[in-house]
């Protein structure tokens, strides 16, 4: 299968600072990606998709000056957190669709406390 | 507007026997389905997938059933092994606008 990487796996940052989490599509091209983000108990809830070259597409209610998506290249778009805060803090994952398939290929997640 | 809805959050089951879990959705037009497993603290991983002018479809242990008039389908993992202890999502997908449900934590007992 496909692999998507996502680092870092886990992150501690104090409130007011920035985060940036990158995903990587290894082995395939992916002109798509898209962040999810968990609460605990909770499903994955799609915040924005990615598109390489171009703006990403915000979730109606995800803050676009809040969590900055570059997609800069066909294997990387990272997802920056900015001046985080302690309701910040959750699971965020990426995801890409290799060719035109159906499936998704998820990154690991990033684990994202803010003290 | 919850699209996809996995009504139980939680699911116990003995070592060898059946586990079913359950997803409903309500949006008519999603045309394929796909169940993730998922271990605390990494990404959700692809098990298995259903398009929705089948009814069925079975690989190894796993078989995903689609009830389209109803609006429901199921996984169902027989026999089932402690190692499959996890969350398991179901995800409706239209035009490349995946949803997914809240997710059913499975734990099988030895």
């Amino acid at each position: 299968g496909a692999v998507v990487s996502q680092h870092p796996s886990r992150v501690i940052c104090k409130s007011g600072t920035s985060v940036k989490i990158e995903c990587r599509s290894l082995d395939f091209q992916a002109t798509t990606m898209f962040w999810y983000r968990q609460f605990p108990k909770q499903s994955l809830m799609l915040m924005a998709t990615s598109n390489e070259g171009s703006k990403a597409t915000y979730e109606q209610g995800v803050e676009k000056d809040k969590f900055l998506i570059n997609h800069a290249s066909l294997t990387l778009s990272t997802l920056t957190v900015t001046s985080a805060h302690p309701e910040d803090s959750s699971f965020y994952i990426c995801s890409a669709r290799k060719g035109g398939g159906e499936k998704l290929f998820f990154g690991s997640g990033t684990q994202l406390s803010v003290l | 507007d919850q699209q996809v809805k996995q009504n139980s959050p939680s699911l116990s089951v003995q070592e060898g026997r059946i586990s079913i879990l359950n997803c409903d959705y309500t949006n008519s037009m999603f045309d394929y389905f796909l169940w993730y497993k998922k271990y605390p603290a990494e990404g959700p991983t692809f098990l298995i997938s259903i398009s929705s002018i089948k009814d069925k479809n079975e690989d190894g242990r796993f078989t995903v059933f689609l009830n389209k008039s109803a609006k429901h389908l199921s996984l169902h993992i027989v026999p089932s092994q402690p190692g499959d202890s996890a969350v398991y999502f179901c995800a409706a997908n239209n035009n490349n606008d995946m949803r997914f449900g809240a997710g059913t934590r499975l734990t099988v007992k030895p």
